[in-house]
C-alpha cells in the first residue's frame, strides 16, 4: 500500500468554483502534513503546511483528520492561476529517519 | 538568496555512462535530499543528509551515490546509467529535519 494517495483527477472546474481535494495517509504515527503545489515542469513548491486544528490562506483551507487518516484541500473562488497538480505531502517523523512522502498529485484546470 | 540550484538542467547519457548531478544550497540548511520523479509514480526520495558527513538511503537509492563534504554541496552520482533511471530529478533542503523543503528546478536526465 503506498504512503500516500491521492486521486489523480483531472479536475476541471470554471473560474470562480470551490474545488476540494482530499488526501489518504496509510501510516497513523505521521508527524507533518503539506500540500505543494507543481506547475507543468517545475520544481513542487510549498502552498501550505497542515495543522490538526486546521488552517486558512486567503482563498485556501486545509484541514487534517487524524482519526481517518486523511487530509483535504479547499480551494474557493478559483482562478485560472489556480491551474497547477497539488501534491499532498506526509512526514513521517524522526523514527523514520524523517522522510518526506509525496503523493502522485491531483491535477487542477480552471477554465475560463 | 539563490535557494536550491541544479546542474545541468538537461542531460543525455548512454547507457553504462556515469555521471553527477550538481545540488548546492545557500540558506544554511542542514537537511538536504534527492528524489527523482518519474509518471504515475510521483516523487520518491533517492538518498538525503541530515549534516555534512552524513547520509542515509531513502526508497530507491540502487544505482545511486552521494556525499555531502560541506553544509551547501549534495551531488547525486550515477555509478553505471541505465535506461530506468531516465526521470526528471530534484534536489531539495529544509532548515530542519520536519519543516518546509525548498526544491532546486530539477534535471531532466534521459538515459539512451
Amino acid at each position: 500500500r503506498k504512503e500516500v494517495e491521492q486521486d489523480p483527477g483531472p479536475f476541471n472546474v470554471p473560474e470562480g468554483a470551490t474545488v476540494a481535494f482530499n488526501c489518504t495517509y496509510s501510516n497513523s504515527a505521521s508527524q507533518s502534513f503539506f500540500w505543494y503545489r507543481q506547475d507543468c515542469r517545475k520544481e513542487p513548491k510549498l502552498l501550505m503546511s497542515v495543522y490538526s486544528s486546521g488552517n486558512e490562506d486567503g482563498r485556501f483551507t486545509a484541514q487534517l483528520n487524524r482519526a481517518s487518516q486523511y487530509i483535504s484541500l479547499l480551494i474557493r473562488d478559483s482562478k485560472l492561476s489556480d491551474s497547477a497538480t497539488y501534491l499532498c505531502v506526509v512526514n513521517k517523523g524522526r523514527r523514520t529517519g524523517n522522510q518526506f512522502y509525496f503523493g502522485t498529485g491531483t491535477s487542477l484546470t480552471v477554465i475560463p | 538568496n539563490a535557494g536550491v540550484t541544479q546542474t545541468p538542467k538537461f542531460q543525455v547519457l548512454k547507457t553504462g555512462q556515469s555521471m553527477t548531478l550538481q545540488c548546492a544550497q545557500d540558506m544554511n540548511h542542514e537537511y538536504m535530499s534527492w528524489y527523482r520523479q518519474d509518471p504515475g509514480m510521483g516523487l520518491r526520495l533517492i538518498h538525503y543528509s541530515v549534516g555534512a558527513g552524513i547520509t542515509d538511503q531513502g526508497e530507491v537509492p540502487n544505482g545511486y551515490n552521494v556525499s555531502r563534504s560541506t553544509t551547501e554541496d549534495f551531488p547525486l552520482r550515477l555509478l553505471s546509467a541505465a535506461p530506468s533511471q531516465t526521470s526528471v530529478y530534484f534536489c531539495a533542503s529544509s532548515y530542519g529535519l520536519e519543516d518546509t523543503q525548498y526544491f532546486g528546478p530539477g534535471t531532466r536526465l534521459t538515459v539512451l
